[in-house]
């Protein structure tokens, strides 16, 4: 199955940095979606995004799917985006979810 | 729309005793998945199911699971008899294939406690 790694697996930021963070995975895929997960345990949809780029706000996300990566960068980082983000990628409908990164905004 | 339901929110059980989770899918989406979340294994795929017939349940555990989607609108997932070591949170998530996107939407999650 697709093996994932997610990097860095803890961030602390002061609140109104920028950050990158990293998804990597070793097959092809048809889908790639990533959720952040706040601090009661929801899991939000960020962006679905098998390939190219996409924005919303002061998040965006860039997944070159022919070298197996995807990127996700918050601008302004915010104490609300406190949490864990997940990057999920799949051929097909089964998710493989990485181990995620740890994110701590600190105001 | 109200989004993927799940009920209960949280339950706690005693070992031994049945647990029966249950997920209300988004409406018209044709696709349900139930998920795992553990700190030893993170988030894992248990079942999905495809226009309420299940299609791949290789990710459940044991034979004390079962899942079942009598119609489209709802599914069950049942723990029988449960233990400690399935205490975690419990996704469920739904989807609609829609040309080539097949974007999963989750629901809160049940918190089960075994003890």
């Amino acid at each position: 199955g697709i093996q994932v790694e997610q990097s860095p697996p803890d961030l602390i930021l002061q609140e109104g940095a920028n950050s990158t963070l990293r998804c990597n995975f070793s097959d092809s895929v048809n889908n790639l979606q990533w959720f952040h997960q706040n601090p009661w345990g929801q899991l939000i949809n960020l962006f679905y995004i098998p390939s190219g780029t996409k924005q919303n706000g002061r998040l965006s996300a860039t997944t070159v799917a022919t070298e197996r990566y995807s990127l996700l960068y918050i601008s302004s980082s915010q104490t609300t985006d406190s949490g864990v983000y997940f990057c999920a990628p799949t051929g097909f409908q089964k998710l493989v979810f990485g181990t995620g990164t740890r994110l701590l905004v600190s105001p | 729309d109200a989004g993927v339901i799940q009920s209960p929110r949280h339950e706690v059980t005693e070992m031994g005793q049945e647990v029966t989770l249950r997920c209300k899918p988004i409406s018209g989406h044709d696709y349900l998945f139930w998920y795992r979340q553990t700190m030893m294994r993170g988030l894992e795929l248990l079942i999905y199911f495809n226009n309420n017939v299940p299609i791949d349940d290789s990710g459940m555990p044991e034979d004390r699971f079962s899942a079942k989607m009598p119609n489209a609108s709802f599914s069950t997932l049942k723990i029988q008899p449960s233990e400690p070591r399935d205490s975690a949170v419990y996704f469920c998530a739904s989807s609609l294939t829609s040309g080539s996107s097949y974007e999963q939407y989750f629901g809160p999650g049940t918190r089960l406690t075994v003890t």
